[in-house]
């Protein structure tokens, strides 16, 4: 069953705690994408990877961090720094064959500040 | 850079009537557009895209949209909407030379009532 999952569905940060989000794919994309969703916004680039051990600032990138080990994987850290992190996180991979840049979306983490 | 422009944040209708959900988009070079829906706490799936070829494209589920060169618009539209289609609905736009990112409008929710 291909696909992306993201975890946990539900996540709970206490003050000055970094909490990291789980993103895996099995689809062989090479790029993936972290989002934010807050209501009313859109959604906002917080990081993006196009390829593996290489990974890019999007628009809204401080207090987060990444990382692109492997192909399948990219979890964002949610770092104390970030002031306001409540929010709805989406992560996603992007088929780019035969120039479609098609982005898939896992099912999101809603993160919650304690 | 590449904007979008959802013009309505909530478009609430009736069950059986027609809808129109409003796109513009800005960029200065060649783009694909997306459609995508999202339902309540889950990911964004894809509806409709356009990549090239003809201006109508058309969802399984009874969408449509039409790229309108001139106008930079992307409308979606379906002739009745059932119950099930209450969800939010995002408008997306990528630069066909390979940016390999997504911009998306801040959504359109369509509530439809019975």
């Amino acid at each position: 069953d291909g696909g992306i999952t993201q975890s946990p569905k539900y996540l709970f940060r206490k003050e000055g705690q970094n909490v990291t989000l789980s993103c895996e794919q099995n689809l062989n994309h090479d790029a993936m994408y972290w989002y934010r969703q807050d209501p009313g916004q859109g959604l906002r680039l917080i990081y993006y990877s196009q390829i593996v051990n290489d990974f890019q600032k999007g628009d809204i990138a401080e207090g987060y961090s990444v990382s692109r080990e492997k192909k399948e994987s990219f979890p964002l850290t949610v770092t104390s720094a970030q002031k306001n992190p409540t929010a709805f996180y989406l992560c996603a991979s992007q088929d780019s064959s035969h120039g479609k840049n098609i982005q898939y979306f896992g099912a999101g983490t809603r993160l919650s500040v304690l | 850079a590449q904007s979008v422009t959802q013009l309505d944040s909530q478009v609430p209708v009736f069950e059986e009537a027609p809808v129109e959900l409003r796109c513009n988009y800005s960029s200065s070079v060649s783009v694909y557009l997306f459609w995508y829906v999202q339902y309540p706490n889950q990911g964004l799936q894809l509806l409709l895209k356009y990549l090239s070829g003809s201006t109508l494209v058309e969802s399984i589920n009874g969408f449509e949209a039409e790229f309108n060169k001139s106008q930079t618009s992307f409308h979606l539209r379906k002739p009745s909407v059932h119950i099930s289609d209450t969800a939010e609905y995002f408008c997306a736009v990528t630069d066909q030379g390979g940016s390999e990112k997504l911009v998306f409008g801040k959504g359109t929710k369509l509530t439809v009532n019975p």
